[in-house]
């Protein structure tokens, strides 16, 4: 059993430039979640996904988008890179239950030149 | 509104030697409470969590947490650390507003002294 996976590992994209991240997990979990790392920031929300077919804006939302047409995968895109865009992403997944756990993939690493 | 604190950037300890991770939360009903590992260039892993009963939780890797309501915190010890704990620490707490989600602290860097 994998988990979650993410793909790219990691990345080096020219401002202005379109990128999706993947992500797929197989632990048939409802709900889904985007977040990225910064230095002395911790975990910050972008985007999340509480079943197949929505989705929910999250703390940092602007200049990503998401979409969850089924339960495995939970794509997450910058339509036009900027450099403050630079971090480490990381998607999650977890049983939409309350008290749920929420388990991470690897993680995306992005520079936005 | 919904915060948790990790009051504490870095902590440097000795290999051997106790630790404790603070964590403060502010939350107004039961917390659900979590702690995660992150070692470098990881993910996080669950290290172990709080719903309810027992207000002393066991975890992996030797961890354990305990909960006090009266001041809101569920800190992270370990009786004697190894060279092997030096990773990131993160405190979250699950919240139920629209939706579920974790709440989480900036972390906590541990390095280990020799």
């Amino acid at each position: 059993i994998a988990g979650i996976t993410q793909a790219p590992t990691s990345q080096i994209l020219a401002a202005g430039r379109r990128m999706t991240l993947r992500c797929t997990q197989d632990m048939r979990h409802n709900a889904m979640y985007w977040y990225r790392q910064d230095l002395g920031l911790g975990l910050r929300l972008i985007h999340y996904s509480n079943t197949a077919g929505t989705t929910g804006k999250g703390e940092v939302p602007d200049g990503y988008s998401v979409s969850r047409a089924n339960t495995d995968d939970f794509p997450l895109t910058l339509a036009s890179a900027v450099p403050s865009q630079t971090s480490v992403y990381f998607c999650a997944s977890s049983d939409s239950t309350s008290g749920s756990e929420q388990f991470f993939g690897p993680g995306t690493r992005l520079t936005v030149l | 509104a919904q915060s948790v604190t990790q009051p504490d950037i870095h902590i440097t300890v000795s290999e051997g030697a106790s630790l404790e991770l603070r964590c403060n939360y502010s939350y107004g009903a039961t917390p659900y409470l979590f702690w995660y590992v992150q070692s470098p260039g990881q993910g996080l892993q669950l290290l172990l969590k709080y719903f309810s009963g027992d207000t002393l939780v066991q975890g992996i890797k030797g961890f354990e947490a305990e909960f006090k309501r009266s001041q809101s915190s569920f800190n992270l010890r370990k009786p004697s650390v190894h060279w092997s704990d030096a990773a990131e620490y993160f405190c979250a707490v699950g919240v139920m507003d629209s939706n579920y989600q974790l709440i989480w602290g900036a972390g906590t860097k541990l390095i280990i002294k020799p």
